[in-house]
């Protein structure tokens, strides 16, 4: 069964770092494009960030310079490492497979990160 | 590119057919446009890919139509479990989500 499961949430205070894993199975991500989008509370939803095959990075503007997306291929594992962090960046974060760079499906079933003094 | 989603709320009964929009500011190419739905508490999950491809196990009930900015997520006849949020998104140009369109009980 393909499954994708996030952990690594917490309340976390402006300016701290938090590092955010996803663990899949049934399928290889270092095969895969993968992703993370975001949800803050009661909104809608925001792409984060992607990771291609190849290894390439794409970050939504909000995020640049701020979050690293990465992955371990021996653990089949995806990582968002989100530094300096904001009040702003409060969301459920979700990761997801991007069916050949395009449409994500499935998603993980979210972890929440609560950024607040 | 910004996707906008109308309307912001449809109240309709069961049985009811659903139409929502999803207007984008330019020309999504290749109609690189998907549909997702998400529940309370849930992940969101892929209905629509390609404007109107339907993904594995979605109901024929559900079908998406458009080119260009303008497209469409049709519910043919709500059944009580489709009452729920749902999002267009584009992956023409990076990836952009509108803000989603309510679908309530009436």
């Amino acid at each position: 069964e393909v499954q994708l499961v996030e952990s690594g949430g917490g309340l976390m205070q402006p300016g701290g770092s938090l590092r955010l894993s996803c663990a899949a199975s049934g399928f290889t991500v270092s095969t895969n494009y993968m992703t993370w989008v975001r949800q803050a509370p009661g909104k809608g939803l925001e792409w984060v960030s992607i990771i291609y095959r190849s290894g390439t990075t794409y970050y939504a503007d909000s995020v640049k310079g701020r979050f690293t997306i990465s992955r371990d291929t021996s653990k089949n594992m995806l990582f968002l490492q989100m530094n300096s962090l904001r009040v702003e960046d409060t969301a459920v974060y979700y990761c997801a497979r991007a069916q050949s760079g395009n449409w994500f499906d499935p998603w993980g079933q979210g972890a929440l990160v609560t950024v607040s003094s | 590119i910004v996707l906008t989603q109308s309307p912001g709320t449809l109240s309709l009964s069961p049985g009811e057919r659903a139409t929502l929009s999803c207007r984008a500011s330019q020309s999504v190419s290749n109609n690189y446009l998907a549909w997702y739905q998400q529940k309370p508490g849930q992940a969101p999950r892929v209905l629509i890919s390609g404007a109107s491809s339907r993904a594995a196990g979605i109901p024929d009930r559900f079908s998406g139509s458009g080119s260009g900015t303008d497209f469409t997520l049709t519910i043919s006849r709500l059944e009580p479990e489709d009452f729920a949020v749902y999002y267009c998104q584009q992956y023409g140009s990076l990836w952009t989500f509108g803000q989603g369109t309510k679908v309530e009980i009436k």
